[in-house]
């Protein structure tokens, strides 16, 4: 089925731990997303990626990193995790008319 | 910067009452307006999307939102809710010269009683 593919599910890290996020997408679109859900803060976005080759800080940057591989797939890396980074983490793409889709979520817990 | 309010944290409803969830956003420019719904461990799902034309805009499960301009609002509406709307709302606003960028409100929780 055509979407939007994140892994894993779901993840357990230690404080100091690093660990890449994956997203791919199959619907040949130009700009993708990772946001964040924390409770009563709805949806904050970390970084974006344009188009291929560019990406761009968001609202929420700060201990990610993020790769632009190609143009179906667009990683999140947290350096070294931390309690704050607790969260469930979405990943989106988007094509022409703003036709957003959304990954099914990476529910992460730092300890 | 652009930002996004959605007045409710958590609304409780009985079964046929209707909904009205308010979203407010501030930016000056053309914009396009997105509501979404998030059900209990699911991802977020479409509702209904403004871009231009008419302001009242219907969307799915019986959704509709109206976009006043001099208000800078798009909210929400359902005439009678059902148990099976219980669920997280999202307002969502993209704005000309962000990119593309989906800035989201900090949501609103609706529990249905049956």
């Amino acid at each position: 089925n055509a979407g939007v593919t994140q892994t894993p599910k779901f993840q357990v890290l230690k404080t100091g731990q690093s660990m890449t996020l994956q997203c791919a997408q199959d619907m040949n679109h130009n700009s993708m997303y990772w946001y964040r859900q924390d409770p009563g803060m709805g949806l904050r976005l970390i970084y974006y990626s344009a188009s291929e080759g560019t990406t761009d800080k968001g609202e929420v940057p700060n201990g990610y990193n993020v790769s632009r591989l190609n143009k179906r797939e667009f990683s999140l890396r947290l350096e070294s995790a931390a309690p704050s980074q607790t969260s469930v983490y979405f990943c989106a793409s988007s094509g022409k008319n703003y036709g957003y889709t959304f990954g099914s979520g990476t529910r992460l817990t730092v300890v | 910067a652009q930002s996004v309010s959605q007045h409710n944290h958590h609304v409780i409803l009985s079964e046929a009452a209707s909904l009205e969830l308010g979203c407010n956003y501030s930016y000056g420019g053309t914009v396009n307006l997105f509501w979404y719904v998030q059900y209990p461990g699911q991802h977020l799902q479409l509702l209904l999307k403004y871009f231009s034309g008419d302001p009242l805009v219907k969307g799915i499960k019986g959704f509709e939102a109206e976009f006043i301009k001099s208000k800078f609002s798009f909210n929400l509406r359902k005439p009678s809710v059902q148990w099976s709307d219980t669920a997280e709302y999202f307002c969502a606003v993209t704005a000309g010269n962000q990119g593309g960028k989906l800035i989201f409100g900090q949501g609103t929780e609706l529990s249905v009683k049956p």
